[in-house]
């Protein structure tokens, strides 16, 4: 199975919105709505922010949000803050009842 | 609070088999509502999906590893486990114990990772 496409980097300043995006295909994030996203920072254990595409678990800011729209997922960080500098990764559920990941995205917040 | 903590060695040979076992504490691994998998991360690199089982006894595996792999549980010990056979240097990782929503439409609860190397 191929990993989902995600940049390899995003910036934005503080206060400022960035969005990431994961591009699949229609045999996972086209088909199905359980695209998830984590926050990973280095050394620790990835963290749940969203899942099956736009819920967010107890506990994440509502500065996070997501969407899907055809083959392609994206997350959006609003006013973004100098914690959100961290490695990010999207996951979806395939056809062939396997998970895969995006190959993640690094937010510098500038 | 659900917590998952991995255990197992930290160095493999080549060729040997890689053994971890994951004691989930604070929730049963019986949920019907859930599924318990393993995730691993090479050093500098990104997340790869191993596979995942089911209180059922339901697994599913990556195809790439498919053929090397065995995920089971153990409901007395509230445990399931991995064993990754003919190892090489290319399964040195971060391995995470993690537990995945219906449809895996997310990991909620993961451990905090267990390294293990592949070296002779």
């Amino acid at each position: 199975q191929s990993a989902l496409t995600q940049p390899a980097s995003v910036s934005g300043s503080p206060g400022q919105s960035i969005t990431i995006s994961c591009t699949g295909t229609s045999s996972d994030v086209g088909s199905y709505n359980y695209v998830s996203w984590y926050q990973q920072y280095p050394g620790k254990a990835p963290k749940l922010m969203i899942y099956d595409v736009s819920k967010r678990p107890s506990g994440v800011s509502i500065r996070f949000s997501a969407s899907k729209s055809g083959n392609t997922a994206s997350l959006t960080i609003s006013g973004l803050q100098a914690e959100d500098e961290a490695d990010y990764y999207c996951g979806s559920y395939t056809a062939i009842s396997t998970l895969v990941f995006g190959g993640g995205t690094k937010l510098t917040v500038l | 609070q659900v917590q998952l903590q991995e255990s197992g060695p930290g160095l493999v040979k080549p060729s040997e088999t890689l053994s971890l076992t994951c004691t989930v504490s604070g929730g049963s691994i019986s949920n019907t509502n859930v599924y318990w998998g393993w995730i691993r991360q090479p050093p500098g690199k990104g997340l790869e999906w191993i596979g995942t089982v089911h209180f059922t006894g339901s697994n599913y595996f990556n195809p790439s590893l498919k053929s090397r792999l065995t995920i089971s549980r153990d409901t007395s010990k509230n445990q399931f486990s991995l064993k990754l056979a003919s190892v090489t240097a290319a399964d040195t990782a971060v391995y995470y114990c993690a537990r995945l929503l219906l449809w895996f439409g997310g990991t909620d609860h993961w451990g905090q990772g267990a390294l293990v190397t592949v070296s002779s």
